[in-house]
């Protein structure tokens, strides 16, 4: 089993509407959970991090962890184009005290069709 | 504040070279990750440096290493170059502390390609 498991996709979603992008994790001692989106040609940035169960919002973007489940999700309200990236899901794993490694999903390709 | 600077860009090697790439963190940033990404694989974790120490290591050959110096910069280095090890290598830096310890700042990356 893969340490984080994402929906390569690619995912396509009209202007305007939700686009929901998914992941699962393998360990179940993880605390800290991320979504990184990346354009095409460029390094990986921050869009939500998540840290308990349940649901965080941020602006059009909401994350939601569910750690029974290992599952994270994240949604996006009111899609736009500029949102066609690929969503990376990544999870941290401590290894030792003080050492951690960050392990990301495949990442899911989304296209905002206008 | 600069963010996670990589040089170089860009570069190309042949098989058998070496090839060492150097990353800046963010300033009072003192983790170092190393990434390799490709189109197949994905992001896959190289190694962690924290106060000049190796805390964490993937699952690559001994071809690749690193280093961190004492003002947080960090090199790592591929020895004996394949044509496998043509990727986009990315250098993230986080704080050593805090609520925020584990969020990455990842750099433009460093795009190698090997002939």
């Amino acid at each position: 089993q893969k340490e984080v498991e994402q929906n390569s996709g690619p995912l396509s979603v009209p202007e305007g509407a939700i686009a929901s992008l998914n992941c699962t994790y393998s360990d179940r001692v993880s605390q800290s959970f991320f979504w990184y989106r990346q354009y095409s040609g460029k390094s990986p940035e921050l869009i939500m991090s998540i840290y308990s169960n349940g649901d965080k919002e941020d602006g059009r973007f909401t994350a939601q962890l569910n750690k029974a489940s290992q599952y994270v999700s994240l949604l996006i309200r009111d899609s736009q184009p500029s949102d066609s990236a690929t969503y990376l899901c990544a999870v941290n794993y401590r290894i030792i005290q003080g050492a951690q490694k960050l392990v990301f999903g495949q990442g899911t390709r989304l296209t905002i069709n206008p | 504040k600069a963010g996670v600077t990589q040089t170089p860009r860009y570069l190309i090697k042949t098989r058998g070279q070496q090839v060492t790439l150097s990353c800046s963190p963010i300033s009072g940033h003192r983790s170092v990750s190393w990434y390799q990404q490709t189109p197949g694989q994905g992001l896959q974790f190289l190694f962690e440096y924290f106060s000049e120490t190796q805390r964490n290591k993937g699952n690559f050959p001994g071809r690749f290493s690193g280093r961190q110096f004492s003002n947080s910069r960090s090199e790592m280095n591929v020895s004996t170059l394949e044509l496998g090890d043509s990727a986009l290598y990315l250098c993230a830096s986080s704080l050593s502390s805090g609520t925020r310890a584990n969020v990455l700042t990842f750099g433009a990356g460093s795009r190698l390609t090997v002939l």
